[in-house]
């Protein structure tokens, strides 16, 4: 059950696009269709953001997108926004109903 | 609304026990397997235990296991965390987690609590 690999942070300025890489193995994320990612403001509880790789909850916007190859999963922010400088954590499920997170990325909009 | 609201928690020394609660409303609590996920101070998130929809199983991370004990009580829609064993490194904020509309994900989530382990 070791933490999934993520940069630990990365910036853009708004209007830009930016993309978080995380890297797992065959046991979590080449395995399964089931990464999701979270959103946390400081001092906040996390919020999903993207289930299944690519997938949406009902109200969050479409600016937030997912892929995953291999063992390595993205998440996109495009037309990024003062607001979505946050956390950000990938998370995959590992089989016999066990979860692995990643360290986790700091967003910055410049 | 959904509601998950955390409770229980508190500074503790190494090698005693805490049980913390999560009292749910706005939801059929019965019907939906919960989590306990912790977050150290300024750290990642890791998820901890899962149980269940009718409290039949649980499972726990390799760090916790042997140590703590998820259970449920869908009379009460409350959600427990026996924690035995304490020990340093499980200082963390403690969030429950619903996995919910969206398998295999968390969809909603409570404030969390925070524990600390301390002599």
């Amino acid at each position: 059950q070791s933490a999934l690999t993520q940069p630990r942070s990365v910036s853009g300025s708004p209007g830009q696009s930016v993309t978080i890489s995380c890297t797992g193995t065959t046991f979590d994320v080449d395995g399964h269709i089931y990464v999701s990612w979270y959103q946390q403001h400081p001092g906040k509880a996390p919020k999903l953001i993207i289930y299944e790789v690519n997938r949406r909850p009902s109200g969050v916007p479409d600016r937030f997108s997912g892929s995953k190859s291999g063992n390595a999963a993205s998440l996109t922010i495009s037309g990024l926004q003062a607001e979505d400088e946050a956390d950000y954590y990938c998370c995959s499920y590992a089989g016999s109903y066990t979860w692995v997170f990643g360290g986790g990325t700091k967003l910055t909009v410049l | 609304q959904v509601q998950l609201v955390e409770s229980g928690g508190g500074v503790v020394q190494p090698g005693t026990s805490l049980r913390l609660s999560c009292a749910a409303s706005g939801v059929i609590f019965s019907t939906y397997g919960m989590h306990w996920v912790r977050q150290a101070p300024g750290k990642g998130l890791e998820w901890v235990a899962l149980i269940f929809f009718d409290g039949s199983s649980e499972f726990y991370a390799d760090s916790v296991k042997g140590r703590f004990t998820i259970s449920r009580d869908n009379s009460k829609n409350t959600l427990y965390l026996q924690m035995n064993s304490l020990r340093a490194e499980d200082t963390a904020v403690y969030y429950c987690a619903r996995e919910g509309n969206y398998d295999y994900s968390f969809d909603y989530w409570g404030q969390g609590t925070l524990v600390t382990v301390s002599s």
